[in-house]
């Protein structure tokens, strides 16, 4: 089963709202990403935790906080966002590599968010 | 730093028929992975078919196949077939052999004409 869940599917907050994203995978994957999509783009990456550890931050602004709480779960808090962070948020998780397999990123359907 | 290049923003091909979807790569490793994800309009990024480096034979996953040419760097996809359910965005990847990070090229808007 190759599957990472994400929810809320679609998300719309006002610039002063708290918010949570979430994602969880059970294939026992040990890395989980936050990937930022825009229409028509590539996905960039934000956030990469490696064994439930923050290990790649691409200098993503405060207002995004990571969350790994376990092995299976991610979550992405939202606080103060700009209307120009409407996009797609992709969640996605994969081994680390050097494990048979292990070399393949797998998405869920993603959240999209929408900043008023 | 690793780049991927995908010099065709859209591409069409009539149902039934054969496309190739063109992709190059930047990098001094010489062991890496790349791959080929669709992204239909339902959103979800979907892998399509992977390729070590290391592994001199092309990969083929059904109607889909690649020509992995290392030396030139090129990883191109051929759709055999098309159908109208190919009809995504498609997205090409490089992982290097050791840390987490993949790169993604700009993608390829594919149009299956009926």
């Amino acid at each position: 089963d190759t599957e990472v869940t994400q929810t809320p599917k679609h998300l719309v907050m006002g610039m002063t709202n708290k918010k949570s994203l979430k994602c969880e995978q059970h294939m026992g994957h040990r890395a989980m990403y936050w990937y930022k999509q825009k229409a028509k783009k590539p996905p960039e990456l934000m956030f990469v935790y490696s064994y439930e550890k923050l290990s790649i931050n691409e200098s993503v602004p405060s207002r995004f906080s990571p969350e790994c709480p376990n092995s299976s779960l991610l979550n992405l808090h939202l606080h103060a966002l700009q209307p120009e962070d409407s996009a797609l948020y992709l969640c996605a998780s994969s081994q680390q590599v050097r494990i048979y397999s292990g070399n393949t990123i797998y998405f869920g359907e993603g959240s999209w968010l929408t900043v008023v | 730093a690793q780049t991927v290049t995908q010099s065709q923003p859209e591409m069409s091909v009539q149902e039934a028929e054969t496309v190739t979807l063109s992709c190059t790569y930047d990098t001094s490793e010489s062991d890496y992975y790349l791959f080929w994800y669709k992204q239909p309009p339902s959103r979800q990024m979907i892998l399509v078919i992977r390729q070590e480096a290391y592994k001199q034979q092309n990969a083929t996953e059904n109607r889909f196949s690649v020509n992995f040419q290392k030396a030139a760097k090129s990883f191109s996809l051929k759709i055999s077939d098309s159908q109208l359910g190919d009809a995504a965005m498609y997205f090409c990847a490089y992982r290097r052999n050791t840390g987490n990070q993949f790169y993604f090229g700009t993608g390829t808007s594919l149009t299956v004409i009926p």
